[in-house]
């Protein structure tokens, strides 16, 4: 089962940021959150990942609460282009636990 | 170009004509792994690989196999492939299992009439 829960859907304008949240109230001191996305069935790509420090790529930000219980992932300048589905995953270091497991994601549409 | 590629990007066949989906990484990673993906289930792990010639089940193996015999190929292989076995299939690949990004190869879209 995913350890993540997420809205099913959410829109932003474009040029916008997106703001995509993700619970995971369960998550262990070694469990890491990664987001993926998955553009109209093509194969998921990774965007980012975090411990407990906020972390900034070129894609986007992620900004974990200090409890770790949830997290955002922050897509400073939506195009069209980000449009796609967005899973939120935890995942731990070794075993079966490094697994990475999909929930349903969440459907960000972004509109003109 | 750092990829993961699959052959072939579509396939209809015939239940029991047995087939193979091929993947190869040309990342030099250690781990690979096949994902089916349905509507409303979301993607789930077939089978996994640690390395050449260490393979695992996943969450859904029936009624596949696979196999690495090279580091840079893992093929998934249907037995006699059934029409529950329709569906679209990834494979990933990573240099470590635990915290390393894995790479997803751009699918497969299988139907067994």
């Amino acid at each position: 089962d995913a350890k993540t829960t997420q809205p099913t859907s959410m829109d932003c304008a474009e040029g916008r940021a997106a703001n995509l949240p993700c619970n995971h109230s369960t998550i262990s001191g070694n469990e890491y959150v990664y987001w993926y996305r998955q553009i109209h069935s093509q194969g998921p790509q990774y965007i980012i990942h975090g411990l407990k420090n906020n972390e900034t790529n070129e894609m986007a930000s992620l900004i974990i609460t200090e409890d770790r219980k949830s997290s955002t992932l922050i897509l400073p300048h939506a195009t069209l282009r980000d449009t796609a589905v967005y899973y939120c995953i935890v995942r731990g270091l070794t075993g079966a636990n490094s697994k990475l497991t999909f929930g349903k994601g969440i459907t960000l549409s972004v509109r003109p | 170009e750092a990829q993961v590629t699959q052959n072939p990007r579509y396939l209809i066949t015939v239940t029991g004509k047995k087939l193979t989906v091929t993947c190869s990484q040309n990342m030099n990673h250690e781990y690979m792994s096949w994902y089916r993906q349905d509507p409303g289930l979301g993607l789930r792990q077939i089978y996994y690989s640690m390395n050449v010639e260490v393979t695992d089940k996943g969450d859904v193996p029936e009624g596949y196999k696979v196999s690495r015999k090279e580091k840079r190929n893992f093929p998934l292989i249907l037995e006699s492939p059934s029409p529950n076995q329709t569906s679209l299939y990834f494979c990933a690949s990573s240099k470590l299992p635990s915290t390393d990004t894995q790479y997803f190869g751009p699918g497969t879209r299988l139907t067994v009439l």
